[in-house]
């Protein structure tokens, strides 16, 4: 069965203090890795899709890389405004019950502090 | 660009009444995603619709049902409600079937 552990579970943060979150998959096959950030209350914000091992994706302090069984979000320098819990998604190839559907992982909870 | 809408924003049921939630997707985007985000269990996928067909469904019992409109509209329905039920239901839609899914901001259904 598809299987997204991420860790650690929460991280508290000093401002310009940077950090990695991890995202563990074990899938039958990838077709692609997400990740997400969410604010309380609301919906996941798309942040980056990453296809095969090796590739890297950036967008202000966050890069997104992957390897063959998990991939990193970095957070360089962070800011109080990047507070919120980062999720990490796979969605795989192989069995119909796979189509379609992410695989989320449980997330984690970024506090970054003045 | 409107992002996914959904409605209502909140939604007070009790044990045994019938919900329906309302989902429209990006514009141009034809598939549609439901998630439900119970507190403690994470992001669960529901249901996936595809030019008016349900094309796959995740682990939930057959009151958990919907359907997608002509106009790529989506609609969740949830029958005798049980208190479990209570979560924020996201929907997603993405352009093609196995692209980036974009969500909206949720449901957030409590059954008393």
């Amino acid at each position: 069965e598809d299987q997204v552990t991420q860790s650690p579970e929460a991280l508290r943060l000093q401002e310009g203090e940077s950090s990695s979150l991890n995202c563990s998959y074990t899938v039958s096959g990838l077709r692609g890795l997400f990740w997400y950030r969410q604010d309380p209350g609301k919906g996941p914000e798309f942040l980056f899709t990453l296809y095969s091992a090796g590739e890297e994706k950036e967008k202000e302090r966050l890069k997104a890389t992957l390897t063959k069984k998990e991939s990193f979000l970095h957070i360089t320098a962070p800011k109080p405004e990047d507070s919120a819990t980062y999720l990490c998604a796979v969605q795989a190839i192989g069995t119909t019950d796979s189509w379609g559907k992410l695989q989320f992982g449980a997330g984690t909870q970024v506090v970054v502090t003045p | 660009e409107a992002g996914v809408t959904q409605s209502p924003t909140h939604l007070i049921k009790t044990r045994g009444q019938q919900a329906t939630l309302r989902c429209s997707p990006i514009s141009g985007h034809t598939s549609v995603y439901w998630y439900q985000q119970a507190l403690g269990l994470g992001l669960q996928f529901l249901l996936w619709y595809d030019e008016g067909e349900e094309r796959n469904r995740g682990n939930f019992p057959p009151r958990f049902s919907g359907r997608q409109f002509p106009n790529y509209s989506s609609e969740l329905n949830v029958n005798a409600l049980e208190l479990e039920d209570s979560a924020l239901y996201l929907c997603a839609s993405s352009l093609e079937s196995w692209g980036e899914q974009f969500f909206g901001p949720g449901t957030r259904l409590t059954v008393l």
